[in-house]
């Protein structure tokens, strides 16, 4: 069965810091897809970015990086020069593509605080 | 395009009041699906529908029930509410395959006393 753990429950930091958010993954497939969304404190969840796993090319969108590793399960997410807009609940999710409807499994997800 | 669209916003019951929280899309999407999130439990999924007609369980699907006879249209029905329903409740859509990324509304925030 499919399982993401987020193992950062709350992570603080403080404007223009770096952070890092974990994303450790396990399936059985060997054909996934990984994804990110963001929550702000508004509480809409917004798609950032899909990952298959025969593409293990790191992505970088302005300030937001992302490191998949196939070979530690993990598809880490960093921000560089944080900023207050950051501050979000951020979700690490997996979809296997053995699954017919492509279910996917959230983690439980990780609070960013980015402190002025 | 509105995208996903939910309603109502909040909702209080007492236990054991029935009611529906309705789900639209106008994305012409094939899957759709209701989550729960509850507080460090990040997002669960209850029922999902991979087209009209055509719907199944999730990992917490007790107490509700789902029907989809239309593509754009995925209610969520709670038969009998009880206090431990009180979360927040996200429909979302998306294309069918498994690699398509879900595109979420605004969220209900429902509350059984």
């Amino acid at each position: 069965a499919q399982k993401v753990t987020q193992a950062q429950t709350e992570i603080s930091v403080v404007e223009k810091e770096d952070v890092t958010l974990d994303c450790v993954y396990e399936t059985r497939d060997t054909t996934y897809y990984l994804f990110w969304y963001k929550q702000p404190p508004s509480g809409e969840l917004v798609f950032l970015i899909r990952r298959n796993s025969f593409d293990e090319q790191n992505e970088i969108s302005g300030r937001y990086s992302w490191n998949f590793q196939k070979s530690t399960s993990s598809f880490n997410f960093t921000i560089t020069a944080s900023q207050v807009v950051d501050s979000a609940v951020y979700f690490c999710a997996l979809s296997e593509a053995s699954d017919n409807a492509g279910k996917s499994t959230f983690g439980d997800g990780t609070t960013l605080t980015v402190k002025p | 395009n509105a995208g996903v669209t939910q309603t109502p916003k909040f909702q209080v019951l007492k236990t054991g009041q029935s009611m529906t929280l309705q789900c639209a899309q106008d994305m012409n999407h094939e899957y759709m699906s209701w989550y729960r999130q509850d507080p460090g439990m990040g997002l669960r999924l209850i029922h999902y529908s991979v087209g009209a007609g055509i719907t199944d369980q999730g990992e917490v699907p007790n107490g509700y029930n789902v029907s989809r006879s239309t593509t754009e249209d995925f209610p969520l029905r709670l038969l009998s509410a009880a206090p431990s329903q009180t979360s927040v409740y996200f429909c979302a859509s998306r294309r069918l395959r498994a690699g398509y990324e879900q595109y979420f509304g605004p969220g209900t925030r429902l509350t059984v006393t």
